[in-house]
């Protein structure tokens, strides 16, 4: 089964609206870590916003918010005001086993990625 | 803002032959990562380092490939002998005490 799905290969998105990303997560783990990063063409992987399974609020940074429904093992990206600079790869990640024996490994798992596209 | 860092951006090799990936982590971090993405698809967990041992590494993590720290500052990626399907993006990461892992620009693998 696969730990991450983001099941939106490609999003479309009109300049200055908001747009969710969806994300779904499996584990067993009562400790985890949720994960958005940004990959825009030149390839390179660019830290969003963090979710801590044990956190009450819905992280936020800036324009980007998640929506972290932890019954439902969900973690939606909502970007919102989008820019045209916003266009590129997402993907959703998650880090289980945080603490495992005293000893922390952290590795992260990611989804497929979703492409989003701002039109003007 | 401190960064990770990656050199080459791009290396061209032939298969069979020997590459270093090289990474500088953000300065006050202890655990190290490396993943890889080949070209289209999601990236994938190779190994993680701490302590200056491997704490975890994943199937493709073969005995073609070691991880280093020989000094304070650079971590490296090493294949040994480079196939034709060891193509990808490779990317560097470290770690803040939190968890939350920044990556480095990638380095750039064509296997010919």
């Amino acid at each position: 089964a696969q730990k991450i799905t983001q099941t939106q290969p490609g999003m479309f998105v009109q300049e200055k609206e908001a747009v969710t990303l969806d994300c779904t997560y499996d584990t067993s783990d009562q400790s985890y870590g949720l994960f958005w990063y940004k990959q825009p063409s030149s390839g390179e992987m660019i830290f969003l916003i963090y979710q801590g399974s044990y956190d009450e609020q819905n992280a936020t940074e800036g324009r980007y918010s998640l929506n972290f429904q932890k019954a439902r093992k969900s973690a939606n990206l909502v970007i919102s005001a989008s820019q045209l600079g916003d266009s590129a790869m997402y993907f959703c990640a998650m880090r289980e086993g945080y603490e495992a024996g005293g000893t922390s490994y952290g590795k992260l798992t990611f989804g497929q990625g979703t492409i989003l596209t701002v039109h003007p | 803002e401190p960064e990770v860092t990656q050199t080459p951006s791009h290396q061209v090799t032939q298969m069979g032959q020997e590459v270093i990936l090289r990474c500088v982590p953000i300065s006050n971090h202890l655990y190290f990562y490396w993943y890889r993405q080949i070209l289209g698809q999601k990236v994938e967990f190779l190994v993680s380092f701490y302590n200056n041992e491997i704490s975890e590494k994943s199937e493709i993590f073969d005995d073609q490939f070691s991880v280093e720290r020989p000094d304070g500052s650079n971590f490296t990626l090493k294949i040994r002998s480079t196939k034709l399907e060891d193509s990808a993006m490779y990317f560097c990461a470290s770690r803040t005490p939190r968890g939350t892992q920044y990556f480095g620009p990638g380095t750039r693998l064509l296997v010919l």
